[in-house]
């Protein structure tokens, strides 16, 4: 079955420090891997995906199938990077639902000024 | 704003009430999403629509639960016999799949919380 695990719920850094949100998963084949963010009083957006490669608002994710994990990094945080952010996996296996997202709990993410 | 639209964006009713949810998607996406999110959790996932076509419904989607998506545009959800365990924010969200093999961003609507008293 296809599970997310966020371990935290709660991390405060400091603005300029570097900053790791954890997200491990298990699946059982090929997933694709997305980190989504929610600021205060906005809707559920996309931050970034694993496929895409790319570095979105400082931010980079690398899929590290080994470890089963897609850990959420950022070298120097801001304070506006304050928000929930969720990590979440779309199944790619036969039969499974087109783009159903499974997501982790949230970590809530303060950046302290 | 010509994003996912949802109505109410709250609402309050008794145990025992019927409510019902509606979800305006980005109009040229086929597929469309109910997510259900209680406090603490993230979402999980209730039903998906691929235009018209109700194609997927999640174990938390009990008998009391009916969506539909007549046209394949706009979706209601509805809730009969409401129960306190019926709150929660309801998330809808759509997304554009040309190909079975499409996975493109799912834009989400900013929910309808319900609180059952």
């Amino acid at each position: 079955a296809q599970r997310v695990t966020q371990p935290e719920k709660l991390l405060s850094v400091f603005k300029g420090a570097p900053v790791e949100l954890k997200c491990n998963y298990s699946y059982s084949g090929s997933p694709e891997l997305f980190w989504y963010v929610q600021y205060s009083r906005q809707r559920l957006q996309l931050l970034l995906r694993h496929i895409s490669r790319e570095s979105i608002k400082g931010f980079t994710a690398d899929l590290n199938k080994g470890e089963t994990s897609f850990h959420l990094k950022k070298p120097f945080a801001q304070e506006e990077d304050s928000a929930m952010y969720y990590c979440a996996l779309i199944s790619r296996n036969r039969g499974s639902t087109l783009g159903r997202l499974y997501f982790g709990r949230g970590t809530q993410l303060t950046v302290w000024p | 704003d010509t994003g996912v639209s949802q109505n109410p964006r709250h609402k309050i009713t008794k145990r025992g009430q019927n409510v019902t949810f509606r979800c305006d998607p980005i109009s040229e996406h086929n597929r469309l999403y109910w997510y259900r999110q209680t406090l603490g959790q993230g979402p999980e996932f209730l039903t998906y629509f691929q235009n018209e076509a109700q194609l997927e419904k999640s174990r938390l989607l009990s008998d009391r639960f009916s969506a539909e998506r007549p046209k394949g545009s706009f979706s209601t959800l509805e809730i009969q016999r409401t129960e306190q365990g019926d709150s929660a924010m309801y998330l809808c969200a759509s997304s554009l799949g040309l190909r079975s093999t499409d996975n493109t961003e799912a834009f989400f609507g900013q929910g309808t919380r319900l609180t059952v008293v």
